[in-house]
């Protein structure tokens, strides 16, 4: 059984930086997609961005210009970047393996925006 | 960015009766592939969302086969034959077949 597992900050100031690790337990970052999903609290589900293998990235629009995906095939790491956070930006964080269907998700970590 | 709407939003069954939830999408699901890019997850109570039903009606490894899936187009529908206590929780669409994905607003599923 695969398992993801989320980690970073708990919380962040406003204007700072969000960033956030996955780790997958049987190495296989190299041989799939990987995506992120946001929930704040109390709502809905929001897709955040998703990197293919290859290395290609999309993003959701209205977090384009703010956000990095990226992946260390070697230490078996997803990583999220967030730039200038907004109280808005406060949500439990997931990453998930697939880039169309989500077969395996982390626990997520929530993380909080406030100074 | 394709809108999924899902209705209804909240649903109260009793446990051994059938359930289902509605999802339409703003544009068509169907991709070039002939395949149409729609899931189905549930989030229960403090828990990540699992997979429930890809590809409009495929059921995921491990589902339950009173879960099923079906729709075309824009129009999507997850049935549950017999709701049973374990299948409370939150219910989402999400659409695939372009990015960004996005998802419905979700259906909250509960026991009368």
């Amino acid at each position: 059984q695969v398992q993801l597992q989320e980690s970073g900050p708990g919380l962040v100031k406003p204007s700072e930086t969000l960033s956030l690790t996955c780790t997958v337990s049987d190495g296989s970052m190299s041989t799939y997609d990987w995506t992120w999903i946001r929930q704040p609290p109390g709502k809905g589900l929001e897709w955040i961005g998703h990197i293919y293998y290859s290395g290609r990235t999309d993003y959701n629009t209205s977090l384009k210009s703010r956000v990095t995906i990226s992946l260390d095939t070697s230490k078996t790491e997803l990583s999220l970047r967030l730039r200038s956070v907004t109280a808005a930006d406060t949500a439990v964080y997931f990453c998930a393996r697939g880039g169309s269907s989500y077969d395996f998700w982390g626990q997520g970590t929530l993380v909080t925006v406030s100074s | 960015d394709i809108v999924m709407t899902q209705s209804p939003l909240s649903l109260p069954v009793t446990p051994g009766e059938p359930a289902s939830i509605s999802c339409r999408s703003s544009q068509s699901l169907l991709y070039s592939d002939g395949y149409i890019y729609l899931d189905w997850y549930l989030q229960k109570p403090g828990q990540s969302p699992q997979l429930l039903i890809y590809l409009a009606s495929d059921r995921a490894s491990g589902v339950p086969d009173r879960f099923s899936g079906s729709g075309s187009g824009t129009d999507f529908t997850l049935n549950i034959s017999r709701v049973e206590a374990e299948d409370v929780g939150v219910y989402y669409c999400m659409q695939a077949v372009q990015t960004p994905r996005t998802f419905g607003q979700g259906t909250k599923l509960q026991i009368k």
